[in-house]
C-alpha cells in the first residue's frame, strides 16, 4: 500500500476554508485515498474517499491531482468543532487485508 | 440508526483481572474491526470479523486477548489477566458491503486503565 506523507500541524481561522494536503507519490492505479478525522476523546470519522474524481459530500470535498500523486481535503467553512488530527489513507478496494493504517495525520486547528 | 455501541465507556481494574469490552456494530454491517489506541503506538487493529468469523487476529498482542462474535449483533474483546501495558482505549468499528470495508464507522470507544 502507499505510503502517505502529511504536514504534522495546521492552524485555520474559524469560517474560512481548511485546505489540508496529502502526498502519495507511489500511489498504485486500484488504490483509492481515504480521509478520516478524530476529535479528541472520540473515535474516528470517517469523512470522503475517491479513486481520481474529485468528490464532494455534505462534509468536505476531495480534489486529487490528475497523477493522482497528490490530494487536498477541504472543510470549506470551518469551524470550532473541526478541531481535530485528520488522517489521509490509501488503499486498495479489495478483499483481503482489510485494516485501515492511520499514520500520525494532520493536527487542525480551528482558531476563532 | 444509533451508530456503534461499545459498553463500557470506562473501565478501570487492576492487574490480573479479567476484562470484557463489548460491542454492538451498525445493523446491516458485515465487518466487524476491533482497534486499540495508545500515545506510543497510535491506532492499532487487534482483529476483524466478516460475517462473525474471525479473519485476521494478527494484531492481537498474545494470548491473554480474544475475541469473539457469537452473532451478528454482538462482538467482544476479553483480557484475561489484564496487565497495566493494556491500559488504552479501545474501539470497535463496522462497515457494510453497500459502502466498503474502508468506509468504516467507530463506536465511541471504551478507556481502560489497569493499575
Amino acid at each position: 500500500d502507499a505510503k502517505t506523507t502529511q504536514p504534522p500541524s495546521m492552524d485555520c481561522a474559524e469560517g474560512r476554508a481548511a485546505n489540508l494536503p496529502c502526498n502519495h507519490s507511489t500511489i498504485s492505479g486500484n488504490e483509492y485515498v481515504y480521509w478520516y478525522r478524530q476529535i479528541h476523546s472520540q473515535g474516528p470519522q470517517y469523512i470522503i474517499h475517491g479513486l481520481k474524481n474529485n468528490e464532494t459530500n455534505e462534509m468536505a470535498s476531495l480534489i486529487i491531482t490528475e497523477d493522482r500523486k497528490s490530494s487536498t481535503l477541504i472543510l470549506p467553512h470551518a469551524t470550532l468543532r473541526d478541531t481535530a488530527v485528520y488522517y489521509c489513507i490509501v488503499r486498495a478496494d479489495q478483499t483481503g487485508a482489510n485494516n485501515l493504517f492511520f499514520g500520525t495525520g494532520t493536527r487542525l486547528t480551528v482558531i476563532p | 440508526d444509533a451508530g456503534v455501541i461499545q459498553s463500557p465507556r470506562h473501565e478501570v481494574t487492576e492487574m490480573g483481572q479479567e476484562v470484557t469490552l463489548r460491542c454492538k456494530p451498525i445493523s446491516g454491517h458485515d465487518y466487524l474491526f476491533w482497534y486499540r489506541q495508545t500515545m506510543m503506538r497510535g491506532l492499532e487493529l487487534l482483529i476483524y470479523f466478516n460475517n462473525n468469523v474471525p479473519i485476521d487476529d494478527s494484531g492481537m498482542p498474545e494470548d491473554r486477548f480474544s475475541a469473539k462474535m457469537p452473532n451478528a449483533s454482538f462482538s467482544n474483546l476479553k483480557i484475561q489477566p489484564s496487565e497495566p501495558r493494556d491500559s488504552a482505549v479501545y474501539f470497535c468499528a463496522s462497515s457494510s458491503p453497500e459502502t466498503g470495508v474502508y468506509e468504516q464507522y467507530f463506536g465511541p470507544g471504551t478507556r481502560l486503565t489497569v493499575t
